[in-house]
């Protein structure tokens, strides 16, 4: 299995600051048929699915606000929130979907 | 849009069967793959397996011998079979869609979530 690690598991931000999670995979999810990262990023609030906000590494879910952003590729991925919102308080994680599915631990984002 | 609904029963004794059905609705059955997903408490998302149109199935290694995926192209509807559950089947699980044709892909749509508990 390819393990995925989210650093750091919990967060505060101001409102309007940015917020980083950082995403990390045992193992290189990059499919190089189409030279694309097999890794997505959800947000889940308190009852409710997980919703999909990025897959390939860096593209945005159709509706996802532009503030939320992807990148990295290989074994290292960033999610960035670039001004925190009160509707962003929630769960987010990585997944990698190259082999199989798994998902990370979960990074909780809160208000400072 | 589609949507997914989860149902079957909350409480399962051990060592006997967990049976839930995904309803799906606003679209078709057909093409994609339909897939469970189950988070235990306090731990993290773990995938179960998917089923695609075609009847073909995929599970995760640590469950594929208590695994079973169906689908019923007439009642749009999947359904996950699981069998000897113990407290560690203790659960929150989830339906889910595929985005793309393609099976490596996320899930770009997921049911509520139903909670199991084997007790």
């Amino acid at each position: 299995d390819i393990v995925m690690t989210q650093s750091p598991d919990s967060l505060a931000v101001s409102l309007g600051e940015r917020a980083t999670i950082n995403c990390k995979s045992s193992q290189s999810v990059l499919y190089t048929s189409n030279n694309k990262d097999d890794l997505a990023w959800y947000q889940q609030k308190p009852g409710q699915p997980p919703k999909l906000l990025i897959y390939w590494a860096s593209t945005r879910e159709s509706g996802v606000p532009d503030r939320f952003s992807g990148s990295g590729s290989g074994t290292d991925f960033t999610l960035t929130i670039s001004s925190l919102q009160p509707e962003d308080v929630a769960l987010y994680y990585c997944q990698q979907y190259y082999s199989s599915w798994t998902f990370g631990q979960g990074t909780k984002v809160e208000i400072k | 849009q589609v949507e997914l609904q989860e149902s079957g029963p909350g409480l399962v004794k051990p060592s006997e069967t967990l049976s839930l059905t995904c309803t799906v609705s606003g679209g078709s059955i057909s093409s994609y793959y339909w897939t469970w997903i189950r988070q235990p408490p306090g731990k993290r998302l773990e995938w179960i397996g998917y089923i695609h149109n075609s009847g073909r199935t995929n599970y995760n290694p640590s469950l594929k011998s208590r695994v079973t995926i169906s689908l019923d192209t007439s009642k749009n509807q999947f359904s996950l079979r699981l069998a000897s559950v113990s407290a560690a089947d203790t659960a929150l699980y989830y339906c889910a869609k595929s985005k793309s044709f393609n099976s490596r892909s996320p899930f770009d749509s997921w049911g509520q979530g139903t909670l199991v508990t084997v007790s």
